[in-house]
């Protein structure tokens, strides 16, 4: 099945720096990939949807010079924490999207990323 | 806007049956997904319903109505690895995004 990787799986770092997060698709292309935040024993909030070669949706609330998205190439894309607080801690997962799979609508997931603000 | 409704834990016995319910009102439905996701992992897919009726998988199923806004999950004969979040999420919009209900935690018990 169709794999996708996030890197780091963990990381900690000082408030008022930036942290960059990448989530790749192994074995598949994936014009469309997208970028969660999810909080201790709650579901997934979707933050922004990352496409090939242009600038990326967010939804609303999130603060698009915040929360850098780029999307490179069809296997790349890295959410950029930038000025990080302590609240930006959390839980934040990427999915990719295979358009040639099954229903065409499924998001292939990453195993996630614990950012930790100090 | 969208919303989409499960409870927010069961229990379980393990051999037993359990049914997860999920109720939507989104815009632009283009089907409804399972995910289960353990603690601190990334969900994994279960299974996707965009026609009315029943999908069978093992010992999972799932079943939708459009017309109601409904759909469940059934797990049959219950493992303790069972023990995780069953998130339902329908794709909605015309950027056929996922929009994710509040998850259900299910406890197998012995």
């Amino acid at each position: 099945g169709a794999v996708v990787s996030q890197h780091p799986s963990r990381v900690i770092c000082k408030s008022g720096t930036s942290v960059k997060i990448e989530c790749r698709s192994l074995d598949f292309q994936a014009t469309t990939m997208f970028w969660y935040r999810q909080f201790p024993k709650k579901s997934l909030m979707l933050m922004a949807t990352s496409n090939e070669g242009s600038k990326a949706t967010y939804e609303q609330g999130v603060e698009k010079d915040k929360f850098l998205i780029n999307h490179a190439s069809l296997t790349l894309s890295t959410l950029t924490v930038t000025s990080a607080h302590p609240e930006d801690s959390s839980f934040y997962i990427c999915s990719a999207r295979d358009p040639t799979s099954g229903s065409g609508y499924e998001q292939y997931f990453g195993p996630g990323t614990r950012l930790t603000v100090t | 806007g969208q919303n989409i409704d499960q409870p927010t834990e069961m229990t379980a016995t393990e051999g037993a049956i359990v049914q997860i319910n999920c109720t939507y009102q989104t815009s632009g439905f283009n089907g409804l997904f399972w995910y289960q996701q353990h603690a601190g992992e990334a969900p994994t897919f279960l299974s996707y319903n965009v026609l009315d009726g029943l999908e069978e998988k093992g010992r999972f199923s799932s079943f939708l109505s459009r017309s109601k806004g409904y759909s469940y999950l059934l797990l049959k004969e219950l493992q303790m690895k069972d023990s995780a979040s069953y998130l339902c999420a329908a794709v909605t919009g015309t950027a056929s995004k996922l929009t994710f209900g509040t998850g259900t935690r299910l406890q197998v018990t012995l």
